[in-house]
Parts: structure tokens; sequence; C-alpha cells
């Protein structure tokens, strides 16, 4: 079956810029995560969905960074007036709720 | 927070040999602790899931123990072939399934023929 996917596989902005990064996750899962992981570093949490609502947004590192998930599926993260220091993969995964988290491949964020 | 240790960024063995990764946390006591795979320009990949009241998990070549007075897992791969080359990464949670993960920053294992 389909797994994670994520979209684009890369994006590369200009400082200053507003971005939109996406992701469908597996049908019928109903918890979504994303993660943002810099190179030689595990994912870092940035904030996790049980359905349309944000059950956990702790790990957002400010208020530049939002996101939605609106019908309960696919994902939105949105980054306002980009920073170099955002460079990074951000992951989206997916879970039944066993615990397991399926991962997207990725997209990877470049700020000039 | 919550800190996690993995025992060193790189490890290197002879295939057929078996490969064991550390992961040392401090501070809170996780409800569960996971290893995933990672392959360049790819997502994790769950590998096996252990709870804080099992001792050890077995999945085919992979076994995991988890010692919660020690604060340590050890990840094993026996008879390592050179398609087990990734980096594997430890994360722990906290509370529910469903909760957030905290990761290690990975060992990066490399089996030679």
């Amino acid at each position: 079956g389909a797994g994670v996917s994520q979209t684009p596989s890369n994006k590369v902005t200009e400082k200053g810029k507003y971005v939109e990064l996406r992701c469908d996750p597996i049908s019928g899962h109903t918890a979504l995560y994303w993660y943002r992981q810099s190179l030689g570093q595990g994912p870092e949490f940035l904030i996790y969905f049980q359905g349309t609502g944000a059950a956990d947004d702790s790990g957002l590192p400010n208020d530049r960074f939002f996101a939605v998930r609106p019908e309960g599926s696919v994902s939105t993260l949105k980054i306002q007036r980009t920073e170099r220091g955002d460079s990074a993969v951000y992951l989206c995964a997916s879970s039944p709720g066993q615990g397991d988290q399926f991962f997207g491949p990725g997209t990877r964020l470049t700020v000039l | 927070s919550q800190k996690i240790e993995q025992n060193s960024e790189a490890l290197n063995i002879q295939e057929g040999k078996t490969a064991t990764l550390t992961c040392n946390y401090t501070n809170y006591s996780p409800a569960y602790l996971q290893w995933y795979r990672q392959d360049p320009g790819r997502g994790p990949v769950f590998l096996l899931l252990i709870r804080e009241n099992e001792k050890e998990k077995r999945k085919e070549r992979l076994k995991v123990t988890f010692d919660t007075t020690l604060k340590q897992s050890l990840f094993h791969i026996t008879a390592s072939q050179p398609a087990d080359s990734a980096t594997y990464l430890c994360a722990l949670s906290r509370g529910s399934t469903l909760g957030r993960l905290y990761f290690g920053r990975g060992t990066q294992l490399t089996v030679w023929p």
C-alpha cells in the first residue's frame, strides 16, 4: 500500500520568503507528526496532530512555524519569513496508534 | 529535558559478526523505546518497539534489550550483512503510544564483506 508522501521533495527559497510543505499520511492513520532533521542529528519533534487538532505543538521553535490538518488527513507545515537556520530535512510521520511511526521521505528545505 | 546518547557515531564490523548498538538516556523513564533504521536520503523505518515492563524483544536477526535500572537499551543485529549498513536511531516515548518521540543522533553502522 501507499506510504507517507511528502511534497515537494526539495525546496530552495530565499531568506524572508514563505514556504509550505505538504504531507499525505497513510490512509486511516489518525496521528500525524512533523519532525525536522539536521545533518548528523536525529529527528527533532515539531508538532503532533490527533485528527484535526494539534495535540502537542511544543516543538515548534517560534511563531514563524505553523501547521494545519483541516480535514484530519493531509497536513501542511507553513514557515513564514524563512531564515537560513531553518534549512533542514522536514519529516512527516503517521501512526495507527500502536507506537510505531511511519515516516515519509522528507522535504529538504534550503534557505539561501 | 530528555537526553539520549547513542554509543558512537560510527561502528564498523565484519560480515557475519554481531553488531551491538547502545542507547543511554537520562532524566525521565520512557514508557517505551523504539529503534529505527535510516538510509541516506530517506525517512526512518521502524524496526522494533519495547515497553518499560519488557526486558527483551526479538524479530528475526534483531534483538533489543531494555534495562530501566541502567537506563540503557542494547540493539543487536546477528549474522550481520552488508545490506544492514545504515544509520540506526534510538527513540523514546514518555507517555502514550501516540505521543512525540525523542530521538538520539544515531549510530552509523557499516558492515564490510
